[in-house]
């Protein structure tokens, strides 16, 4: 029962580098998601995607860009990392239809030094 | 601009006692209500929900309330356990939403 895989758990970059986060899910879900929580600010919505091909802004888009080429996977890319972008990262998935709750991996924690 | 909000960041209660977390929401579109728990180092998951055709909903210890003219929603856990402790959010959405909008959590602790 893998659910929704993240990698990696933890990264420390340094300004300016770029890098993916990696998300993975085996349930055949074709929404996903992308949210980054900072402390006492909840989680926000970077981008999500509603099928392969789809992809679409959230609330903190800026400084991020997805892609969903396949049904299964959902890579986070970060360009020109910023310390504003230090933040424990999420990513969910859930069925189309419906009002099906998320199912979120265990998180990726970046800190940009 | 934050659509959902849990004003108060953490609650402390005693164990066997009602914990009482409360939610509170500005978008009138909100039909659909969901409370999240999250341990640390863990992703959230899901714990319960309502739609907006029902005012109560329960499922073991976890009873979650709401009013809608209020725009106001809580979880009660009755009784509470050292389990318990934890980060909840709450979370909403409208119809053909694709979204849900969080809240910034509230953080429980039960006392042996």
């Amino acid at each position: 029962n893998a659910g929704v895989t993240q990698t990696p758990k933890f990264r420390i970059l340094k300004i300016g580098q770029s890098m993916t986060l990696q998300c993975a899910q085996d349930m055949n879900h074709n929404y996903m998601y992308w949210y980054r929580q900072d402390p006492g600010m909840g989680l926000k919505l970077i981008y999500y995607s509603v099928g392969a091909g789809i992809t679409d802004k959230g609330e903190v888009p800026n400084g991020y860009n997805v892609s969903r080429s396949t049904t299964e996977y959902f890579p986070l890319r970060l360009e020109l990392a910023a310390p504003s972008q230090t933040s424990v990262y999420f990513c969910a998935s859930r069925l189309a239809g419906g009002r099906g709750e998320l199912f979120f991996g265990e998180g990726s924690r970046l800190t940009v030094l | 601009d934050q659509q959902v909000k849990q004003n108060s960041p953490s609650l402390s209660v005693q164990e066997g006692r009602i914990s009482i977390l409360n939610c509170d929401y500005t978008n009138s579109m909100f039909d659909y209500f969901l409370w999240y728990k999250k341990y640390p180092a863990e992703g959230p998951t899901f714990l319960i929900s309502i739609s907006s055709i029902k005012d109560k909903n329960e499922d073991g210890r976890f009873t979650v309330f709401l009013n809608k003219s209020a725009k106001h929603l809580s979880l009660h856990i009755v009784p509470s356990q050292p389990g318990d402790s934890a980060v909840y959010f709450c979370a909403a959405s409208g119809s053909n939403d694709y979204k849900l909008s969080f809240g910034a959590g509230t953080t429980v602790t039960v006392r042996a």
